[in-house]
């Protein structure tokens, strides 16, 4: 059941420039955007977000855009940089319609920094 | 700043042996989730708890396991007979809100022989 794909198992950039990490999802009734980095042997710390009623989020380096139509939405780091190196993970959240919260994630993407 | 934590990072144990998993959560959250993710293999939701009870669960969360708030700070998940399928981390996760950013623990890795 991959409600939530993430279809490049890894992205290899030149630091400084941008990484484009991409992720489809199937579920309609999803309405909250998540992208999570993850370290190995550590749990998944939070990026950024975003909500459906919207279709653009930025913080600092980290730009994420939603496509409802297409039901696609992208991660945009730029300038990228060594430290960006590792696994994302897209999430998505909402599909039941009531008090169902729970986040279905995509398989990650490992993302290489090159200096 | 405030973070979820885990005990303990790594859990070994026997087949059959009961487990469990405590957690943290940052203490002002009111959403509480376990979630596993087996080796090579995505994130997966297992259990969510809302005001002292199950909120949604998994096919996953079967009657091996079980999850309580003994206390205003701790957040457990218990696995009663662990099974070999039972080995992968597992992650605790908190929110503050029904619709805000879940924060996850460190994980603890479980195997089991």
């Amino acid at each position: 059941d991959q409600q939530v794909k993430q279809n490049s198992p890894s992205l290899s950039v030149q630091e400084g420039r941008i990484s484009i990490l991409n992720c489809d999802y199937t579920n309609s009734m999803f309405d909250y955007f998540l992208w999570y980095k993850k370290y190995p042997a550590e749990g998944p710390t939070f990026l950024i977000s975003i909500s459906s009623i919207k279709d653009k989020n930025e913080d600092g380096r980290f730009t994420v855009f939603l496509n409802k139509s297409a039901k696609h939405l992208s991660l945009h780091i730029v300038p990228s940089q060594p430290g960006d190196s590792a696994v994302y993970f897209c999430a998505a959240s909402g599909g039941s319609g009531g008090s169902n919260y729970k986040l279905t994630f995509g398989k990650g993407t490992l993302l290489t920094v090159n200096p | 700043e405030p973070e979820v934590t885990q005990t303990p990072s790594h859990q070994v144990t026997q087949m059959g042996q009961e487990v469990i998993l405590r957690c943290v959560p940052i203490s002002n959250h009111l959403y509480f989730y376990w979630y596993r993710q087996i080796l090579g293999q995505k994130v997966e939701f297992l259990v969510s708890f809302y005001n002292n009870e199950i909120s949604e669960k998994s096919e996953i969360f079967d009657d091996q396991f079980s999850v309580e708030r003994p206390d205003g700070s701790n957040f457990t998940l218990k696995i009663r007979s662990t099974k070999l399928e039972d080995s992968a981390m597992y992650f605790c996760a908190s929110g503050g809100h029904s619709t805000d950013t879940q924060y996850f623990g460190p994980g603890t890795r479980l195997t089991v022989l």
